[in-house]
């Protein structure tokens, strides 16, 4: 399921550190945002997700940002863990639309 | 397991022939959808089934085919594709008003 070929920008982390992935969406009249991990060989697994009316959600060792002003969107992995190798995709879509808009993706390598 | 399932995982196909991509999801959801996921490109919205009714196209070739014959199945028809096609298509599901997609595995497909 990897993006094979797709020159992807990678963030290399070390196991432990804490990792910050971003994305710039394009359409201001997106309403709701969601982050993707996409492990090799599967299809992309829903993480989080964001509505506009917040600028902050926390789950389970990751937080979404979003910053409206500027268009962009961030993921934070705390304590990175090699499990959370894998290329993960921001997408954004907007209430009266089905399907969701995909950014291109950032690999992340944990490091042990 | 996201409860969307696909089959074949992986397809090999001469231009000539003709083949089916099977989607299966068991979440109750009313939408369904195909992306395509290339070595080049990110994801790509192929299609849209809201209630089994096609509720958008995405521009794409009538070399591909898609049938919705009910809300929890969906195909894709493939027809004199091209070496271009050779891509992983993604099945992906909804529920109406909710923004998360869930998707399956994939499918593989290489052209030849």
């Amino acid at each position: 399921g990897e993006s094979v070929g797709l020159h992807l920008p990678t963030l290399s982390v070390q196991e432990g550190d804490n990792s910050i992935i971003n994305c710039a969406y394009s359409n201001s009249a997106s309403d709701y945002f969601i982050w993707y991990k996409q492990e090799s060989g599967k299809g992309p697994q829903f993480i989080i997700d964001i509505r506009s009316n917040m600028d902050k959600r926390q789950g389970q060792r990751v937080t979404v940002l979003l910053n409206k002003t500027v268009k962009h969107l961030s993921l934070q992995i705390a304590a990175t863990q090699p499990g959370d190798s894998a290329v993960y995709f921001c997408a954004e879509g907007y209430t009266g639309r089905r399907a969701l808009t995909f950014g291109s993706g950032t690999r992340l390598q944990v490091q042990p | 397991e996201t409860g969307v399932t696909q089959t074949p995982r992986h397809l090999v196909m001469g231009m000539t022939n003709k083949k089916s991509l099977k989607c299966e999801q068991h979440l109750g959801h009313n939408a369904m959808y195909w992306y395509k996921q290339s070595a080049k490109k990110p994801l790509e919205l192929m299609f849209v089934y809201s209630l089994e009714e096609r509720v958008e196209n995405n521009s794409v070739p009538s070399r591909f085919s898609p049938e919705c014959p009910n809300s929890s199945h969906l195909f894709l028809h493939l027809h004199t594709l091209q070496p271009e096609d050779s891509a992983l298509y993604l099945c992906a599901s909804s529920q109406e008003g909710e923004g998360e997609a869930f998707f399956g595995q994939g499918t593989r497909l290489t052209v030849v």
